[in-house]
Protein backbone atom coordinates (compact mmCIF):
# COMPACT_ATOMS: atom_id res chain seq x y z
CA UNK A 1 0.00 0.00 0.00
CA UNK A 2 1.27 3.33 -1.17
CA UNK A 3 2.14 5.44 2.35
CA UNK A 4 0.79 8.54 0.32
CA UNK A 5 -3.05 8.34 -1.77
CA UNK A 6 -4.13 10.99 -4.10
CA UNK A 7 -6.94 11.22 -5.76
CA UNK A 8 -8.24 11.23 -8.22
CA UNK A 9 -5.43 10.66 -10.76
CA UNK A 10 -6.66 12.58 -13.59
CA UNK A 11 -8.88 15.67 -13.47
CA UNK A 12 -10.24 17.97 -16.35
CA UNK A 13 -12.17 20.88 -15.57
CA UNK A 14 -14.05 24.00 -17.53
CA UNK A 15 -11.89 26.95 -16.77
CA UNK A 16 -13.38 29.03 -13.91
CA UNK A 17 -14.83 25.51 -11.92
CA UNK A 18 -13.76 25.13 -8.80
CA UNK A 19 -11.20 21.88 -7.98
CA UNK A 20 -10.79 19.78 -4.97
CA UNK A 21 -7.36 17.50 -5.21
CA UNK A 22 -7.05 14.91 -2.11
CA UNK A 23 -4.37 13.09 0.10
CA UNK A 24 -4.50 10.97 2.24
CA UNK A 25 -1.36 9.30 4.15
CA UNK A 26 -0.85 6.30 6.34
CA UNK A 27 2.55 7.43 7.94
CA UNK A 28 3.56 10.31 10.83
CA UNK A 29 4.34 13.69 9.62
CA UNK A 30 6.02 17.03 10.88
CA UNK A 31 4.04 18.50 7.52
CA UNK A 32 2.65 18.02 4.62
CA UNK A 33 3.29 19.35 1.28
CA UNK A 34 1.79 20.37 -1.89
CA UNK A 35 3.87 20.94 -5.10
CA UNK A 36 3.84 21.63 -8.49
CA UNK A 37 5.34 20.19 -11.76
CA UNK A 38 4.86 21.29 -14.84
CA UNK A 39 5.55 19.35 -18.61
CA UNK A 40 8.86 20.91 -18.56
CA UNK A 41 9.40 18.75 -15.48
CA UNK A 42 10.75 21.20 -12.79
CA UNK A 43 8.91 21.01 -9.34
CA UNK A 44 7.45 24.36 -7.23
CA UNK A 45 6.64 24.64 -3.61
CA UNK A 46 3.15 25.33 -3.16
CA UNK A 47 2.39 24.80 0.13
CA UNK A 48 3.23 23.45 3.29
CA UNK A 49 1.59 22.65 6.50
CA UNK A 50 1.17 20.89 9.48
CA UNK A 51 -2.17 22.29 10.66
CA UNK A 52 -5.77 24.31 9.81
CA UNK A 53 -5.41 25.89 6.09
CA UNK A 54 -3.42 28.09 4.32
CA UNK A 55 -4.30 30.26 1.29
CA UNK A 56 -2.27 31.61 -1.46
CA UNK A 57 -4.01 33.64 -4.00
CA UNK A 58 -6.49 31.08 -6.01
CA UNK A 59 -4.62 28.18 -4.35
CA UNK A 60 -6.27 26.85 -0.33
CA UNK A 61 -4.81 24.16 1.39
CA UNK A 62 -6.50 22.04 4.48
CA UNK A 63 -5.04 19.33 6.55
CA UNK A 64 -6.68 17.15 8.96
CA UNK A 65 -4.08 15.64 11.32
CA UNK A 66 -6.59 13.59 12.98
CA UNK A 67 -8.20 11.99 9.90
CA UNK A 68 -4.53 12.01 7.94
CA UNK A 69 -6.12 13.62 5.10
CA UNK A 70 -5.62 16.93 3.17
CA UNK A 71 -7.06 18.64 0.43
CA UNK A 72 -5.79 21.44 -2.74
CA UNK A 73 -8.32 24.06 -3.74
CA UNK A 74 -8.35 26.09 -6.84
CA UNK A 75 -10.55 28.49 -7.17
CA UNK A 76 -11.49 30.30 -10.35
CA UNK A 77 -9.68 27.14 -12.39
CA UNK A 78 -7.85 28.68 -15.54
CA UNK A 79 -6.04 27.01 -18.24
CA UNK A 80 -2.81 28.12 -16.73
CA UNK A 81 -3.42 26.27 -13.48
CA UNK A 82 -3.18 22.97 -15.74
CA UNK A 83 -0.01 20.84 -14.49
CA UNK A 84 0.31 17.82 -12.25
CA UNK A 85 -0.47 18.28 -8.66
CA UNK A 86 1.91 16.36 -5.92
CA UNK A 87 1.27 15.40 -2.32
CA UNK A 88 4.35 14.96 -0.57
CA UNK A 89 4.66 14.11 3.19
CA UNK A 90 7.48 15.10 5.70
CA UNK A 91 8.92 14.12 8.35
CA UNK A 92 11.71 12.52 10.84
CA UNK A 93 14.86 13.17 11.46
CA UNK A 94 15.88 14.44 7.60
CA UNK A 95 12.64 15.35 6.81
CA UNK A 96 12.45 13.46 3.55
CA UNK A 97 9.65 13.79 1.21
CA UNK A 98 7.65 10.75 0.31
CA UNK A 99 5.76 11.69 -2.73
CA UNK A 100 1.69 10.94 -4.23
CA UNK A 101 1.50 9.70 -7.73
CA UNK A 102 0.16 13.37 -8.49
CA UNK A 103 -3.10 14.42 -10.03
CA UNK A 104 -3.17 15.50 -13.93
CA UNK A 105 -5.12 18.88 -13.92
CA UNK A 106 -6.08 20.04 -17.80
CA UNK A 107 -8.14 23.11 -17.11
CA UNK A 108 -10.13 23.75 -20.64
CA UNK A 109 -10.69 27.32 -22.00
CA UNK B 1 14.82 35.47 -5.58
CA UNK B 2 17.65 32.86 -4.65
CA UNK B 3 17.11 29.45 -6.31
CA UNK B 4 18.79 25.91 -7.06
CA UNK B 5 20.31 25.52 -10.21
CA UNK B 6 21.38 21.96 -11.83
CA UNK B 7 23.57 21.32 -14.60
CA UNK B 8 23.53 19.85 -17.22
CA UNK B 9 19.97 19.79 -18.03
CA UNK B 10 20.15 16.63 -19.94
CA UNK B 11 22.29 14.00 -20.07
CA UNK B 12 23.08 11.14 -22.38
CA UNK B 13 25.57 8.53 -21.46
CA UNK B 14 26.28 4.76 -22.73
CA UNK B 15 25.86 1.80 -20.19
CA UNK B 16 28.51 1.18 -17.08
CA UNK B 17 29.94 4.97 -17.46
CA UNK B 18 30.27 7.00 -14.60
CA UNK B 19 28.24 10.26 -14.53
CA UNK B 20 28.22 13.72 -11.94
CA UNK B 21 25.22 15.69 -11.64
CA UNK B 22 25.74 18.91 -10.35
CA UNK B 23 23.56 21.00 -8.06
CA UNK B 24 24.08 24.20 -6.19
CA UNK B 25 21.59 24.79 -3.47
CA UNK B 26 20.06 28.18 -1.91
CA UNK B 27 23.51 29.45 -0.32
CA UNK B 28 22.23 29.82 3.19
CA UNK B 29 20.56 26.58 3.16
CA UNK B 30 22.06 23.76 5.52
CA UNK B 31 19.68 20.67 4.18
CA UNK B 32 20.34 19.19 0.62
CA UNK B 33 18.37 16.18 -1.25
CA UNK B 34 18.45 14.03 -4.28
CA UNK B 35 15.57 12.72 -5.58
CA UNK B 36 14.63 11.22 -8.51
CA UNK B 37 11.76 10.08 -11.13
CA UNK B 38 11.63 7.98 -13.61
CA UNK B 39 9.29 8.46 -16.71
CA UNK B 40 5.68 8.36 -15.59
CA UNK B 41 6.81 7.42 -12.12
CA UNK B 42 6.19 9.66 -8.67
CA UNK B 43 9.08 11.19 -7.26
CA UNK B 44 11.59 8.76 -5.20
CA UNK B 45 13.78 9.87 -2.54
CA UNK B 46 17.00 8.76 -2.66
CA UNK B 47 19.65 10.71 -0.30
CA UNK B 48 19.69 13.40 2.47
CA UNK B 49 22.79 15.69 3.36
CA UNK B 50 23.59 17.39 6.41
CA UNK B 51 26.84 18.82 7.73
CA UNK B 52 29.06 17.26 5.44
CA UNK B 53 27.54 13.77 5.67
CA UNK B 54 24.80 11.53 4.53
CA UNK B 55 22.14 11.89 7.13
CA UNK B 56 19.76 9.22 5.36
CA UNK B 57 19.75 7.47 2.39
CA UNK B 58 17.46 5.43 0.41
CA UNK B 59 17.45 1.10 -1.25
CA UNK B 60 17.81 2.96 -4.15
CA UNK B 61 21.07 4.34 -3.09
CA UNK B 62 23.16 2.05 -3.18
CA UNK B 63 27.41 1.54 -3.18
CA UNK B 64 26.86 2.67 -7.20
CA UNK B 65 25.88 6.25 -5.96
CA UNK B 66 27.81 8.93 -3.71
CA UNK B 67 27.25 12.12 -2.89
CA UNK B 68 29.78 15.45 -2.27
CA UNK B 69 29.95 19.13 -1.30
CA UNK B 70 33.23 19.42 -2.38
CA UNK B 71 33.41 23.02 -1.69
CA UNK B 72 30.56 25.49 -0.39
CA UNK B 73 28.41 25.93 -3.31
CA UNK B 74 28.19 22.53 -4.56
CA UNK B 75 26.06 19.60 -3.85
CA UNK B 76 27.13 16.77 -6.82
CA UNK B 77 25.62 12.51 -7.12
CA UNK B 78 27.56 10.65 -8.87
CA UNK B 79 26.56 7.68 -10.08
CA UNK B 80 29.63 5.12 -10.67
CA UNK B 81 28.75 2.39 -13.51
CA UNK B 82 25.41 3.28 -15.02
CA UNK B 83 22.56 0.97 -15.19
CA UNK B 84 19.60 1.48 -17.69
CA UNK B 85 17.17 1.76 -15.20
CA UNK B 86 18.96 4.81 -13.56
CA UNK B 87 17.65 6.70 -16.87
CA UNK B 88 15.40 9.57 -15.35
CA UNK B 89 15.22 12.56 -13.86
CA UNK B 90 17.01 13.42 -10.83
CA UNK B 91 16.10 16.31 -8.82
CA UNK B 92 17.95 18.47 -6.04
CA UNK B 93 16.84 20.21 -3.42
CA UNK B 94 17.77 22.61 -0.46
CA UNK B 95 16.18 23.49 2.70
CA UNK B 96 16.90 25.97 5.70
CA UNK B 97 18.61 27.46 7.73
CA UNK B 98 17.48 26.35 11.09
CA UNK B 99 15.27 23.80 11.98
CA UNK B 100 15.22 20.75 8.99
CA UNK B 101 10.99 21.48 9.03
CA UNK B 102 11.02 23.39 6.35
CA UNK B 103 9.95 23.78 2.55
CA UNK B 104 12.31 22.23 0.35
CA UNK B 105 13.08 24.19 -2.60
CA UNK B 106 13.56 22.01 -6.00
CA UNK B 107 16.27 22.50 -8.68
CA UNK B 108 14.84 22.30 -12.60
CA UNK B 109 16.03 18.29 -12.56
CA UNK B 110 18.59 16.81 -15.14
CA UNK B 111 17.54 14.56 -17.26
CA UNK B 112 19.60 11.27 -17.18
CA UNK B 113 19.50 9.15 -20.38
CA UNK B 114 20.91 5.23 -20.45
CA UNK B 115 21.48 3.65 -23.67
Amino acid sequence: KNEVEQSPQNLTAQEGEFITINCSYSVGISALHWLQQHPGGGIVSLFMLSSGKKKHGRLIATINIQEKHSSLHITASHPRDSAVYICAVGGGATNKLIFGTGTLLAVQP
Amino acid sequence: EPEVTQTPSHQVTQMGQEVILRCVPISNHLYFYWYRQILGQKVEFLVSFYNNEISEKSEIFDDQFSVERPDGSNFTLKIRSTKLEDSAMYFCASSGPGTVQKTQYFGPGTRLLVL
